[in-house]
């Protein structure tokens, strides 16, 4: 089945220690995203890549880092982690960025940050 | 920017309930509207879509029908299951890429 893959699930951090987290897809979207989502909210989009067109949202801190090095994957480098980047971390990927496309989401990947 | 709105939760109903979640928004222009469920420690699904005015999405018993002389997009189930607890978040995109806006999700509680 086509679908978007994100690893590791949970994902633990030291304060301070850069991590990086995966997303792969099979759909052959365009378009991937990555969203921060914490206890109890809505997610909130980090940045997202068109192609190899890279957008970063006006408020994701500079600490937020992401590469995508071919159609199939995109990976989040969060640089310095603090206490505050602990949260669940989406990846979404659409066929492009008309509105009405569906993103279709991963699983998410949960970081803990020690 | 666009801006979604829905009822505060936690939602309890008991099995075989009928379910209302509502959701408006406020966008310029006509966003398509989208309802997405997140079980717990899951990632998001989709569960409908509506791209114009008038357009009613189904899927699982779940409907919700765009409604843009009230701005609205609530979700209805005739009966309720166990399994449909989760989280459900209405969400809305514009032309031109604006991002996919989140309102700020509705736990669903169904007890037996």
């Amino acid at each position: 089945d086509a679908m978007v893959i994100q690893n590791p699930r949970y994902q633990v951090t030291q304060f301070g220690k850069p991590v990086t987290l995966s997303c792969s897809q099979t759909l052959n979207h365009n378009v991937m995203y990555w969203y921060q989502q914490k206890s109890s909210q809505a997610p909130k989009l980090l940045f997202h890549y068109y192609d190899k067109d890279f957008n970063n949202e006006a408020d994701t801190p500079d600490n937020f880092q992401s590469r995508r090095p071919n159609t199939s994957f995109c990976f989040l480098d969060i640089r310095s982690p603090g206490l505050g980047d602990a949260a669940m971390y989406l990846c979404a990927t659409s066929p492009d960025r008309v509105r009405e496309e569906t993103q279709y989401f991963g699983p998410g990947t949960r970081l803990l940050v020690l | 920017g666009n801006s979604v709105t829905q009822m505060e939760g936690p939602v309890t109903l008991s099995e075989e309930a009928f379910l209302t979640i509502n959701c408006t928004y406020t966008a310029t222009g006509y966003p398509s509207l989208f309802w997405y469920v997140q079980y717990p420690g899951e990632g998001l699904q989709l569960l409908l879509k509506a791209t114009k005015a008038d357009d009613k999405g189904s899927n699982k018993g779940f409907e919700a029908t765009y409604r843009k002389e009230t701005t609205s997009f609530h979700l209805e189930k005739g009966s309720v299951q166990v399994s449909d607890s989760a989280v459900y978040f209405c969400a809305a995109l514009n032309t031109g890429f604006q991002k996919l806006v989140f309102g700020t999700g509705t736990r669903l509680l169904v007890s037996p």
